[in-house]
């Protein structure tokens, strides 16, 4: 089954105590992306890359990094989260091309709180 | 950063009941999805237009593109519970793969 997953799906932890939320997708995807959704402000996203190796930054980046190291995988760490990083984390991936018109499969989320 | 606008927000509506959510751009896109989600889970989508004025139906929903391929708007024809989610609606850009998320519409469609 096609598919995107994350874990954890939900994490508590507290501040600066650097996490890791691991991103993975079957599909062979090139582009890969992160989000936060919080109440009002929509998906905004944090990070994306274009295939392995190939990373650039989103609309809201600061705090967070990521690394491309496998075309499956795409991490997304805190390094010292604090509580303003509280939110629910969506994954993504989606074929690159012309035929592709951006669509995106998202994982299940992963909610954190960072008390 | 190009931006999408949603209306209504919010919308509770009995079963049976027609409605439509718009969205809007002063944008072009060369692309407009919508999603659909669920509490719990990602957003699944749900169509995708790319020709100005193109009208898609998916049973009881029709999307439609602008001509200017700014906006686009979601009629949902005999609303029933099943349809309850937030709806998000995400224009492509010209260039490259980024998407643009309009922040949702809540549909509760009440039994």
């Amino acid at each position: 089954e096609a598919q995107v997953t994350q874990n954890p799906r939900y994490l508590i932890t507290v501040t600066g105590k650097k996490l890791t939320v691991t991103c993975s997708q079957n599909m062979n995807h090139e582009y890969m992306s992160w989000y936060r959704q919080d109440p009002g402000l929509g998906l905004r996203q944090i990070y994306y890359s274009m295939n392995v190796e190939v990373t650039d930054k989103g609309d809201v980046p600061e705090g967070y990094k990521v690394s491309r190291k496998e075309k499956r995988n795409f991490p997304l760490i805190l390094e010292s989260p604090s509580p303003n990083q509280t939110s629910l984390y969506f994954c993504a991936s989606q074929r690159t091309g012309i035929s592709s018109y951006n669509e995106q499969f998202f994982g299940p989320g992963t909610r954190l709180t960072v008390l | 950063t190009q931006l999408l606008e949603q209306s209504p927000q919010f919308l509770s509506i009995q079963e049976g009941e027609n409605l439509t959510v718009y969205c809007n751009s002063s944008s072009v896109f060369s692309s407009l999805q919508w999603y659909r989600q669920e509490p719990g889970e990602g957003p699944v989508l749900l169509v995708t237009v790319v020709t100005g004025g193109e009208v898609k139906k998916l049973k009881r929903l029709t999307f439609q593109f602008g001509d200017a391929r700014k906006d686009s708007s979601l009629h949902i024809t005999a609303a029933q519970p099943g349809d309850t989610g937030l709806y998000l609606c995400a224009g492509g850009e010209t260039s490259g793969s980024r998407l643009t998320f309009g922040e949702g519409t809540q549909l509760t469609v009440n039994p």
